[in-house]
């Protein structure tokens, strides 16, 4: 069981150039999430899927899309990366709601945007 | 808007110390998680607590719940230098699909 990975791990992006994050998680879970993290201020909600086929736009989801065509899969879109956007992004799933909504995570990818 | 604070926001002690940290909120909460975070890595859940009042304990870890549901805490017995992470607090008040997430403790333990 390999839980949530997350591809790449690090990367170094040019303004204005564009890129994919990949999440795939081998638990079943309906739902996936994408963080942003930067120091002080915790994680910020991207956007999340609740299952196949739908997302949502979270806190901060200005620059960003996604798409969610397989369940085990979530993906994280930069179409025009700013130098705004350096950050460690983190992808969650989560195994049902009306629970607790407890949130596993993948290792990070951190971005750099010069 | 819903807002979760941790206190302190980094916090550096020798080995076998006792300490606490905070998370505290105005808004009330159906369930609140803790998780930490190691360098490099994701957050890992530590416990979710549901009810007011609740403590649950995790080998030196100890939780506990507010009466009212608003704020939670933290005790970690003679701190090991394994304890050392950042630890965050979530908060779900089941009404949508997404947590409130507090800043974070940076705690660093010294041998």
């Amino acid at each position: 069981n390999a839980g949530v990975t997350q591809t790449p791990k690090f990367r170094v992006l040019k303004t204005g150039q564009s890129m994919t994050l990949l999440c795939a998680q081998d638990m079943n879970h309906e739902y996936m999430y994408w963080y942003r993290q930067d120091p002080g201020m915790g994680l910020r909600l991207i956007h999340y899927s609740v299952g196949e086929g739908t997302t949502a736009k979270g806190e901060v989801p200005d620059g960003y899309n996604v798409s969610r065509l397989k369940k085990q899969n979530f993906l994280l879109g930069l179409e025009s990366a700013a130098p705004s956007q350096t950050s460690v992004y983190f992808c969650a799933s989560s195994p049902y709601y009306g629970s607790y909504n407890e949130q596993f995570f993948g290792p990070g990818t951190r971005l750099t945007v010069l | 808007t819903q807002l979760l604070e941790q206190s302190p926001q980094f916090l550096s002690i020798q080995e076998g110390e006792n300490l606490t940290v905070y998370c505290n909120s105005s808004s009330v909460f159906s369930s609140l998680q803790w998780y930490r975070q190691e360098p490099g890595e994701g957050p890992v859940l530590l416990v979710t607590v549901v009810t007011g009042g609740e403590v649950k304990k995790l080998k030196r870890l100890t939780f506990q719940f507010g009466d009212a549901r608003k704020d939670s805490s933290l005790h970690i017995t003679a701190a090991q230098p394994g304890d050392t992470g950042l630890y965050l607090c979530a908060g779900s008040d089941n009404s949508n699909y997404q947590l409130i997430w507090g800043a974070g403790t940076k705690l660093i333990i010294k041998p």
